[in-house]
């Protein structure tokens, strides 16, 4: 039970370049999660898709793409790169419905430098 | 969602109690408090939450204020491997909000000493 896992761990990009950030849960969780971490500071939620084939904003979404593949994967695409976008991805897994739910599971995260 | 205020920092000595506190004086009924920590270099772990009674589990224990206004994430012994920072997060469990969504604040970073 390998939990939350993304690919890949680094990545530089040049301003202007796409890619995408893969997330896979192996813990039959209905719900997703994309956050981005700046330094010092919180995470902030990108996208989240609440069960498989929805997805939803979160605080900010701008510059990225979704998509909920399958259960298990969801990804999250960057079009065109921009510097801001530096920062490290976390992707997160629960499962639905009730208090007992609600525990969110986090891979180790993604660091993206953009320059 | 409601907001929740943490000190940006505290220090503990190792085999020591930790207290952590959380003011969420705009707390709903509805709203569950939930802690996370996250260790250096890793993503954010789930610690404990509550809604209005004391929790307790293996990571630690939860006290929350009689009228809920604000809680405390207590470690009972810290240890070198709980340095990190710990997030207050208050959910709400009714209706739209119940998407799982967190919303994270600055959180308190945690040094122990040894």
């Amino acid at each position: 039970n390998a939990g939350v896992t993304q690919t890949p761990k680094f990545q530089v990009l040049k301003t202007g370049q796409s890619m995408t950030l893969q997330c896979a849960q192996d813990m039959n969780h209905n719900s997703m999660y994309w956050y981005r971490q700046d330094p010092g500071m919180g995470l902030r939620l990108i996208y989240y898709s609440a069960s498989e084939g929805t997805t939803d904003k979160g605080e900010v979404p701008n510059g990225y793409n979704v998509s909920r593949l399958n259960k298990r994967e969801f990804s999250l695409r960057l079009e065109s790169a921009a510097p801001s976008q530096t920062s490290v991805y976390f992707c997160a897994s629960k499962k639905e419905g009730g208090v007992v739910g609600e525990t969110q599971y986090f891979g180790p995260g993604t660091r993206l430098l953009v320059l | 969602d409601a907001k929740t205020t943490q000190p940006n920092s505290m220090e503990s000595n190792e085999e020591e109690p930790v207290h952590l506190p959380c003011n969420h004086s705009t707390i709903s009924g509805t709203d569950y408090i939930h802690w996370y920590r996250q260790l250096p270099s890793q993503g954010p772990e789930y610690v404990i939450h509550g809604l209005t009674s004391n929790v307790n589990n293996r990571m630690a224990s939860l006290a929350i204020a009689e009228d809920r206004k604000s809680s405390t994430l207590i470690l009972h012994r810290a240890t070198l491997r709980d340095a990190a920072v710990y997030y207050c997060i208050l959910r709400d469990r009714t209706g739209s909000g119940n998407t799982g969504k967190l919303i994270f604040g600055q959180g308190t970073t945690l040094q122990v000493k040894p």
